[in-house]
């Protein structure tokens, strides 16, 4: 049972080119979310899902677009990376006390 | 405006005591608070959690206190291994109904515990 799986673990971008992080889980869940760790900050909420078909926008969504692709699928891209946008970024899914997956570090130069 | 603080940026502790790490938060429409805890290049696990109309919550080693006058929670582990060493976050969620599981966690704190 793989839970939440993210793809790709690493990824160094340049400031302007655009990538897609890929999240699947694999609990039936309604419900997915992006996170953006970062020093200082904790982990704070980017886009959601409630279930299939929805999508909304959590407290930091500027820069980032996500697709529910289906049940099992949430992906976020950044159309053109920046500097800020330097991270971990994690997928989560389920309720409260839901399932993390274990992160995407991504390096914007 | 950060809603949830963790005014410790770590806490040492040695093997065998008690380690307390604590949590403030300013908006009081949260209603049910959790733990997670976090080793590096590892994404957070659920470790407690607490609904505000308890004031308490124990789980074998953890327990998680709630002081909702204050606004305050904590969680406490007895006895302390080396093995509990990781980053510790705590967040809040408000469930109205309409909150969709969307959390708001605070900042983080360091635990090491010496063996």
């Amino acid at each position: 049972n793989a839970g939440v799986t993210q793809t790709p673990k690493f990824q160094v971008l340049k400031t302007g080119q655009s990538m897609t992080l890929q999240c699947a889980q694999d609990m039936n869940h309604n419900s997915m979310y992006w996170y953006r760790q970062d020093p200082g900050m904790g982990l704070r909420l980017i886009y959601y899902s409630a279930s299939e078909g929805t999508t909304d926008k959590g407290e930091v969504p500027n820069g980032y677009n996500v697709s529910r692709l289906n049940k099992r699928e949430f992906s976020l891209r950044l159309e053109s990376a920046a500097p800020s946008q330097t991270s971990v970024y994690f997928c989560a899914s389920g309720t409260p006390g839901y399932t993390f997956g274990s992160g995407t570090r991504l390096t914007v130069v | 405006d950060q809603q949830v603080k963790q005014n410790s940026p770590s806490l040492s502790v040695q093997e065998g005591r008690i380690s307390i790490l604590n949590c403030d938060y300013t908006n009081s429409m949260f209603d049910y608070f959790l733990w997670y805890k976090k080793y590096p290049a590892e994404g957070p696990t659920f470790l407690i959690s607490i609904s505000s109309i308890k004031d308490k919550n124990e789980d074998g080693r953890f327990t998680v206190f709630l002081n909702k006058s204050a606004k305050h929670l904590s969680l406490h582990i007895v006895p302390s291994q080396p093995g509990d060493s990781a980053v510790y976050f705590c967040a809040a969620i408000q469930d109205g109904g309409t909150s969709y599981g969307k959390l708001t966690f605070g900042q983080g704190t360091i635990l090491t515990v010496h063996p």
